[in-house]
């Protein structure tokens, strides 16, 4: 399978603890997006990477949040010190820049980590 | 910063046309994009439309883009119970060619 995948899939958590997720976009795309996406609601975009600098973060991605691309390949997303509000399904995409024209960016998803936090 | 809505639910019969509506605030004026999202499944692209277009068709998807009034949408016509899911429409914000700002969703039920 070549898609973007995600780990775990699934996570519970207790409030106050930290969780990390793994994102492993599709081999030749050189960017990565996280979003966050609650129930009856889209995407919402959190940050993005182009090979391993992050260049634009969302006001949403408070200081509990983290991620890196360290070696321009897979990424992670950590979140310190967990709240209720932080439940949601956190989503990775990956892109690379196409012929269809420039500023097309279709973005692939994986199949997201729900996260939930007692 | 930008703003993307559509209306949340729509339900047609099996065989009838469905038309889902989006209108957004703002755009970085490139792409806009259509993603379709099925139950326990990932998002998929669906269909995109370039900003100097006004429609674009693709087998049985039609995109209508308004650029004066800021609306999108996205008509299936012939439309199958395989269809029913959540049409996403998602813009790029001014500023930002590379991240996406989703609408709500439509959740598109198809009767039999």
């Amino acid at each position: 399978d070549t898609g973007v995948s995600q780990d775990p899939r699934h996570k519970i958590t207790k409030r106050g603890q930290n969780v990390t997720f793994r994102c492993d976009p599709i081999s030749e795309h050189n960017r990565l997006y996280w979003y966050r996406q609650t129930l009856g609601q889209g995407p919402e975009f959190l940050t993005y990477f182009q090979n391993e600098a992050q260049l634009e973060k969302s006001r949403l991605l408070s200081d509990r949040f983290s991620a890196e691309r360290p070696k321009g390949s897979f990424s992670t997303l950590e979140i310190q010190r967990t709240e209720q509000g932080d439940s949601a399904m956190y989503l990775c995409a990956s892109s690379f820049p196409r012929l269809a024209g420039e500023g097309y960016n279709e973005q692939f998803f994986g199949p997201g980590t729900r996260l939930t936090v007692l | 910063g930008e703003d993307v809505e559509q209306s949340l639910f729509l339900s047609v019969r099996e065989g009838d046309s469905s038309v889902i509506n989006c209108t957004y605030t703002d755009s970085s004026s490139t792409y806009l994009y259509w993603y379709k999202q099925e139950p326990g499944a990932g998002l998929q692209l669906l269909t995109y439309i370039f900003s100097n277009m006004d429609m674009k068709q693709d087998q049985r998807l039609t995109v209508l883009l308004n650029k004066k009034d800021k609306h999108l949408s996205l008509r299936i016509a012939d439309t199958q119970t395989g269809d029913s899911a959540i049409y996403f429409c998602a813009v790029p914000p001014s500023g930002s060619a590379r991240q996406l700002t989703f609408g709500s969703g439509t959740q598109l039920t198809v009767l039999p």
